[in-house]
Parts: structure tokens; C-alpha cells; sequence
């Protein structure tokens, strides 16, 4: 019953460096998101993905990209790492429900960019 | 930015006391969630109430909304030192006829509950 699962857990970059960080689920969901967390604030969205092969940019997205190429993958690409990067990052995923239901999230990855 | 103001930032209460968070929202709603994040942890969902609810229960969970005043609140009774953890509101704005999910956090409630 593994859920969400995001990999790595902890990752620790250069300034300038790439990575990539996956996110994997098992609930056969169509919708996937991208949050990061900062301290002392709430969850912010980067991208999103409604199915397989589509994606859209969130509230933050600049210095990220996604891709979706299977409906239980979503990946979250830096492809040029700045220390503002430096959060935690998590990953959830939805159903189509009418008026909205419930996020499963991920464990996090925890990213620090020096 | 944030959709969601949380109140209070944090909350310090001994165990068997009621636990009070309150969340206001700027925009319409399709439906408004709490979930619970224990340190260093992933977000666990709690409730979701509609916009077209007013209260909603769970267990030791209370959950009211009031969407002229654009507000929700959340009870917890009879609190645990294991309900430590931090809070936080997601509103889910979506359309007129449809959600694709997305959420907006608030910056949530750190709860402290002595034993």
C-alpha cells in the first residue's frame, strides 16, 4: 500500500547543477501536482498534470519543468539550481471528482542548493 | 501567493483541551480542507468539507464554513500529545462546473499539546 512515493528523500546541490526528482503513485490517479514547502509558510504549487502526457504550470514555476509520460510518474526537473530552490518539495495526486476531493501526498524530498 | 490566513500561528494547550484553528479565504470555493503535517513529515488529509456544507464531522474533528464570510474553522476535542503537529487549510478554487484539484495553502497552525 505504498501510495505516493517521492525519490530521493535528501539531495544536496551546487548552484548551477541539475536533478531531477520523481514521484510515483499507485492509486491509478489522473491528477498529479508539484508542491514546495518553505518555512513558516503553506504549500505553494509549481506544476500540475491532469493525465498522461499533459501538464500546466502552478503559482511558482519558474526554474522547474514536468513531464508525465506515464499516468503513475510525474517528474520535476531543475535544470539549472539556484540556492531559492533550496525547500521541501511534495508531490500529491487526485482523482476527477465534481467540486474537488481530497490530496494524497507524498513523503517529501528535502533540497538544499549551495 | 497565499489564499488562506491561519489564526493563530501557533497554539500551546495541555491534553484533554479543546484546539481551536481558525482559516480565512480571499476567493469562491469549491471546497475547503484541513490537513495535518507531523514534522518533517508528508501532509495527511483530515476533512474536506463542500461549499454547499456548513459543519462536518470526523471523530474528534469539527470542521464549520461560512462562505459570506469567506472562514472556516477547525475543533479539535478533547486534544492528545499526539495531535502535535501542524495544521494547515487548502481551499480548492477550481471552476464553476468543475475542479482539476489544485490547492492553496495556508501557512498554517503549529499545535503543541503537553501531556
Amino acid at each position: 500500500n505504498a501510495g505516493v512515493t517521492q525519490t530521493p528523500k535528501f539531495r544536496v546541490l551546487k548552484t548551477g547543477q541539475s536533478m531531477t526528482l520523481l514521484c510515483a503513485q499507485d492509486m491509478n490517479h489522473e491528477y498529479m501536482y508539484w508542491y514546495r514547502q518553505d518555512p513558516g509558510m503553506g504549500l505553494r504549487l509549481i506544476h500540475y498534470s491532469v493525465g498522461e502526457g499533459t501538464t500546466a504550470k502552478g503559482e511558482v514555476p519558474d526554474g522547474y519543468n514536468v513531464s508525465r509520460l506515464k499516468k503513475q510518474n510525474f517528474l520535476l526537473g531543475l535544470e539549472s539550481a539556484a540556492p531559492s530552490q533550496t525547500s521541501v518539495y511534495f508531490c500529491a495526486s487526485s482523482y476527477p471528482k465534481d467540486r474537488g476531493t481530497e490530496a494524497f501526498f507524498g513523503q517529501g524530498t528535502r533540497l538544499t542548493v549551495v | 501567493s497565499q489564499q488562506g490566513e491561519e489564526d493563530p500561528q501557533a497554539l500551546s494547550i495541555q491534553e484533554g483541551e479543546n484546539a481551536t484553528m481558525n482559516c480565512s479565504y480571499k476567493t469562491s470555493i469549491n471546497n475547503l480542507q484541513w490537513y495535518r503535517q507531523n514534522s518533517g513529515r508528508g501532509l495527511v488529509h483530515l476533512i474536506l468539507i463542500r461549499s454547499n456544507e456548513r459543519e462536518k464531522h470526523s471523530g474528534r474533528l469539527r470542521v464549520t464554513l461560512d462562505t459570506s464570510k469567506k472562514s472556516s474553522s477547525l475543533l479539535i476535542t478533547a486534544s492528545r500529545a499526539a495531535d502535535t503537529a501542524s495544521y494547515f487549510c487548502a481551499t480548492d478554487a477550481g471552476g464553476p462546473s468543475w475542479s482539476y484539484g489544485k490547492l492553496t495553502f495556508g501557512q498554517g497552525t503549529i499545535l503543541t499539546v503537553h501531556p
